[in-house]
Formats: C-alpha cells, sequence, structure tokens
C-alpha cells in the first residue's frame, strides 16, 4: 500500500496568513494526487485533484504543486471559511490511501 | 447539481449486518462509479470500497479491512447505491460516506474514480 503523511498535524495560523502543508507519498504517484477539506460535522469537499487542477467554484487563494512523491497544499491569503481539516489522497494504485490530515487552527 | 443521500446507518451489534443506501440525483447515475468511505470518530478518512459502472463490467473494488464482509452493489434503474455490511466488528463504528465520480484510466490501467462529490454521510455504531 501507498503511504501517505501529511505534516504539520495541525497548525495555528492568522485571517490573512500564507499556509502550506505539505503530503509525501511513499513510493512515486505521478500526479494522482486530491486536495479535499473537510469541516466538523461535514463531509469532505474536493478543491484540488491532478496535483495542482482546482475543482470548479474553489477559490484561486488555494492551491497545489508537486508531483512524484512530494506535495504542497498552499493557502496565499487564509480566509475564515478555510479554517478547517485538510486531507492528501493518491488514486495511481488501490487501496485509495489519505494522509492523516492537518488541522488548521485559529492562532 | 450532484446530489448524495446516505441512509441506513443505526447501531448494531458486533456479529450482525447493516445495509446503507446512497441515492444520486443531479447526474445519470449509471454512467459514474460509485465509492464507499468511512470515518471512525475523530479519525481520519479510510476508502471502503468503489463500484465501477456498467460501461466498465460493474466490478467492484475492496480495502483489504472489509474484504469479504462488505458487498458494494448498485440499482442504475433507482439511482440507488448499497454497501451491505455483514459480521460487524466493533472497528467498523464510522461515519460512512458515498460518492460518485467522473471515470479515469490511469496510466497504469487503473480504471478508478476521479473527481467526486460526497454525501453527507450516516453514522454506524457497532457495539453490544
Amino acid at each position: 500500500d501507498i503511504q501517505m503523511t501529511q505534516s504539520p498535524s495541525s497548525l495555528s495560523a492568522s485571517v490573512g496568513d500564507r499556509v502550506t502543508i505539505s503530503c509525501q507519498a511513499s513510493e512515486d504517484i505521478n500526479s494522482y494526487l486530491n486536495w479535499y477539506q473537510q469541516k466538523p460535522g461535514k463531509a469532505p469537499k474536493l478543491l484540488i485533484y491532478d496535483a495542482s487542477n482546482l475543482e470548479t467554484g474553489v477559490p484561486s487563494r488555494l492551491s497545489g504543486s508537486g508531483s512524484g512523491t512530494d506535495f504542497t497544499f498552499t493557502i496565499t491569503s487564509l480566509q475564515p471559511e478555510d479554517f478547517a481539516t485538510y486531507y492528501c489522497q493518491q488514486y495511481v494504485n488501490l487501496p485509495l490511501t489519505f494522509g492523516g490530515g492537518t488541522k488548521v487552527e485559529t492562532k | 447539481e450532484v446530489q448524495l443521500v446516505e441512509s441506513g446507518g443505526g447501531l448494531v451489534q458486533p456479529g450482525r449486518s447493516l445495509r446503507l443506501s446512497c441515492i444520486g440525483s443531479g447526474f445519470t447515475f449509471g454512467d459514474h462509479p460509485m465509492s464507499w468511505f468511512r470515518q471512525a470518530p475523530g479519525k481520519g478518512l479510510e476508502w471502503v470500497g468503489f463500484i465501477r459502472s456498467k460501461t466498465y463490467g460493474g466490478t467492484t473494488e475492496y480495502a483489504a479491512s472489509v474484504k469479504g464482509r462488505f458487498t458494494i452493489s448498485r440499482d442504475d434503474s433507482k439511482s440507488i447505491a448499497y454497501l451491505q455490511m455483514n459480521s460487524l466488528k466493533t472497528e467498523d463504528t464510522a461515519v460512512y460516506y458515498c460518492s460518485s465520480a467522473l471515470v479515469l484510466i490511469t496510466l497504469g490501467g487503473l480504471i478508478a474514480p476521479y473527481r467526486d462529490s460526497w454525501g453527507q454521510g450516516t453514522l454506524v455504531t457497532v457495539s453490544s
């Protein structure tokens, strides 16, 4: 199975801050990577697919980059609605696997 | 707009069975693979399995943790996907989500769900 390692597991930030989350795959996954956002009590929402493509309706302050084994998710200017938990997920091989999540909290 | 509504969750004893349903609307249900995911209380996300569309044989794939106990099926005439869960264990306690997706064929030939939308989830509690 492909292991997905996210860091940090949590971070504290303020509105307007730049936030960066890392995701590392245990083997080459090309660009077969999703980023999801989940708010408490809600279902995950797909933000980015193919490592860097924004899903329809996702604001441009969110972005993804990387290929192979190392990936980054960035929020350029954190907004109040961005406080949530973020997960990466690979879909190059079965089983589909997720990172452990990164909780973005208010400082 | 894609809408997915799960139902069938509840409290069940270990060793018993439960069937979850996921009804879809706002899209041509039969053209899309349907997946199930779960999230144990306070934990991260886990893939459970998916069923491909009839175009791709309607075949299924499962996580090792549920293979042989869980079965995914679909009734395209009713726009419903099912997750039949047998021999339930306490560690199956989770919110179960269904999702619909587009189809991706990876460079390695895997036919997999792609760019998915999720339902709101239904809670399954396995406890005596």
